[in-house]
Parts: C-alpha cells; structure tokens; sequence
C-alpha cells in the first residue's frame, strides 16, 4: 500500500539499550521528518533530510542518529536510550519545500 | 529558534458555534502554513495550508493569514462533536532555501459539546 509506515508501533527498552525506530515511504518523497511529541511540548523536530545522504539536525537532536542511504527509508537511532527519550516518535515526508507534511502513525516508546 | 505560538487552550465551545483558533510565528521570512487535526492516539492530519495574505475557506473551514502581523487563524464555522481535537499551527520559516523545515506549535485544544 502506497504511504508512510512507521515500526514498530509500540516499543519498550531499557535505559542504555540502543533502539531504531524505522520508517519507509512509497511516494518517493524528498524531504523526510522525524519529531516526537510529548504533552506541553507539542511537536518537536529531531533530525530531517532534504534528499538521500542529506540530513540536518532540528531543535532537538541530542542522543539521535539518523540516516538516509535511500530516499524511501528515514530510521532514527537512539544509541543509548534514556527515560527522557520515552515519547510518541512520529514520522513524516512530502514532495517539496512547501508541501504539507504527511505523517506516519507514530511509534510509541517507553524507556524504563 | 523558530517560534509558533498558539493559544493555549483548551477552547470549548457549543455545538453549531464558531470556533477560533490563532497562532502568532516568530520568523517574518516564514513562507507556508498550515494548520493539522490530532485526534487524541492518533497522527496529525492536514486541515489547511495557506501561502498568501488573506483568506482560504474549504468547506466550514477558514485560514486567514497575515504576513504584516505574523499571525495565521483558523475559522471553524458551525462547529460539531466531531471537531473535538486538538488543532496544531505548523510554519515553514526557511523562505528562500531548500531546507523545508516545519515547526509547530503546541497546539489548542479543541471541545465541541452538544
């Protein structure tokens, strides 16, 4: 089915342990987003790509890796998950620059 | 840092009535806006995005931007139950590059009762 599909859906992992968060999308898509949200913060931005092998950091990065070897898969790292990390991770894309964004259904993290 | 301030909320209002939610950006050169729907568990969804001083309407659903004022609205006319959500103000900032950067605010909560 054409979309963005975020896994796993729900995830819990103990603090130190490293976790990667997946996400794929089939409308070939440019531009790629990962934010979480947390009550009284809202949406936040962790990492983002403009095309493959490019990516930047957004207002939260610290303790996320990323990569983007091909333009449909964004997978987000924590190397080393800490309680503060447990959030809903939620993925997003669109085709450019001002394009709305289009989300996946969330992954769910719980670090204990 | 890229600014979105939204009021806070939460918003109750009866079935039938309008209901307006406003959000004020912090960056002039901010050129997109958009405002999304989050049920409660789920994903955000696309309402309306505006690019241009003035008025957008789409069925009970009016944007109204003002680039002078740094301020976009959201006009939901006759308001159902269904509406019940929170609704979240997203800026584009980065006018001119190829960043495509969105921020959003924290969004309003939003209750439509009967």
């Amino acid at each position: 089915d054409a979309g963005i599909t975020q896994s796993p859906r729900y995830k819990i992992t103990e603090t130190g342990r490293q976790v990667t968060l997946m996400c794929h999308q089939t409308w070939s898509h440019s531009y790629m987003f990962w934010y979480r949200q947390d009550l009284g913060h809202g949406l936040r931005l962790i990492y983002y790509s403009a095309a493959a092998d490019i990516t930047d950091k957004g207002e939260v990065p610290d303790g996320y890796v990323v990569s983007r070897s091909k333009t449909e898969n964004f997978p987000l790292t924590l190397e080393s998950a800490t309680r503060s990390q447990t959030s809903v991770y939620f993925c997003a894309s669109k085709g450019t620059v001002n394009s709305p964004l289009h989300f996946g259904n969330g992954t769910r993290l719980t670090v204990t | 840092q890229k600014e979105v301030e939204q009021n806070s909320g939460p918003l109750s209002v009866p079935e039938g009535a309008i209901a307006s939610l406003n959000c004020t950006y912090s960056d002039r050169g901010s050129q997109s806006f958009f405002w999304y729907r989050q049920y409660s568990g789920k994903s955000p969804e696309l309402i309306m995005s505006i690019y241009s001083n003035g008025d957008k309407e789409d069925g009970r659903f009016t944007a109204q931007l003002n680039k002078a004022s740094q301020y976009v609205s959201l006009l939901i006319r006759d308001s159902q139950p269904s509406d019940s959500a929170t609704y979240l103000c997203a800026v584009n900032p980065d006018r001119g590059s190829t960043l495509g950067r969105l921020y959003f605010g924290r969004g309003t909560q939003l209750t439509v009762w009967p």
